[in-house]
């Protein structure tokens, strides 16, 4: 069975940092593309960043650019979301999910399986 | 590449057809991609590719179009099947998802 549990998630002022994790099991970690999507209480679905299954390759959100940095550790199955100078508008509930593969190909872009998510709330 | 959802808010019965409009600002081939989200709970990927099912995805829920217009179809509206519906382009960085459409019982 796919897990992913996010963890890290908290209170922090504007202008600090935290740094969240995912821990992946039942599957083959570095087969797969990662990707943390956040969802702000009772607004929808936004792109944070994504990483390639070899970590070769990462993505950001424009309004995340240049404060986020994202990771991964293979031989540990663990994603990393460091998040620096962080703004109000964070505020939100941080899912890590999968990037899906049907039987011919594996996607960056679509993901299937997503964690329960870890709040962060920034407020001074 | 902007996503524009419409309708934002749907009422319907149950057995009722039901059809969510996504659009995006540019051309994305099939690049997209529709998830349910229930209060509560983490979005379920229903369709990729604009039309194809994922695994275990009831044969109600369909997906067509292409270029920059794209339909959810929900043949006849479920109990279970209130919810609120995303859509998603993954035809290039920055993903994009639409505002969502919530489907609520009339």
């Amino acid at each position: 069975e796919v897990q992913l549990l996010e963890s890290g998630g908290g209170l922090v002022q504007p202008g600090g940092s935290l740094r969240l994790s995912c821990a992946a099991s039942g599957f083959t970690f570095g087969n797969y593309a990662m990707t943390w999507v956040r969802q702000a209480p009772g607004k929808g679905l936004e792109w944070v960043s994504s990483i390639s299954g070899s970590g070769g390759a990462t993505y950001y959100a424009d309004s995340v650019k240049g404060r986020f940095t994202l990771s991964r550790d293979n031989s540990k199955n663990t994603l990393s979301l460091q998040m620096n100078s962080l703004r109000v508008e964070d505020t939100a509930v941080y899912h890590c999910a999968r990037g899906y593969c049907d039987s011919s190909s594996c996607y960056t872009g679509y993901f299937d399986n997503w964690g329960q998510g870890t709040l962060v709330t920034v407020s001074s | 590449i902007q996503m524009t959802q419409s309708p934002s808010f749907v009422s319907a019965s149950v057995g009722d057809r039901v059809t969510i409009t996504c659009r995006a600002s540019q051309d994305i081939s099939s690049w997209l991609a529709w998830f349910q989200q229930k209060p509560g709970k983490t979005p379920n990927l229903l369709i990729y590719g604009a039309s194809s099912l994922q695994n275990g995805v009831p044969s109600r829920f369909s997906g067509s179009g292409s270029g920059t217009d794209f339909t959810l179809t929900i043949s006849s509206l479920q109990p279970e099947d209130f919810a609120t519906y995303y859509c998603q382009q993954a035809n290039n960085f920055p993903l994009t998802f639409g505002q969502g459409t919530k489907v609520e019982i009339k």
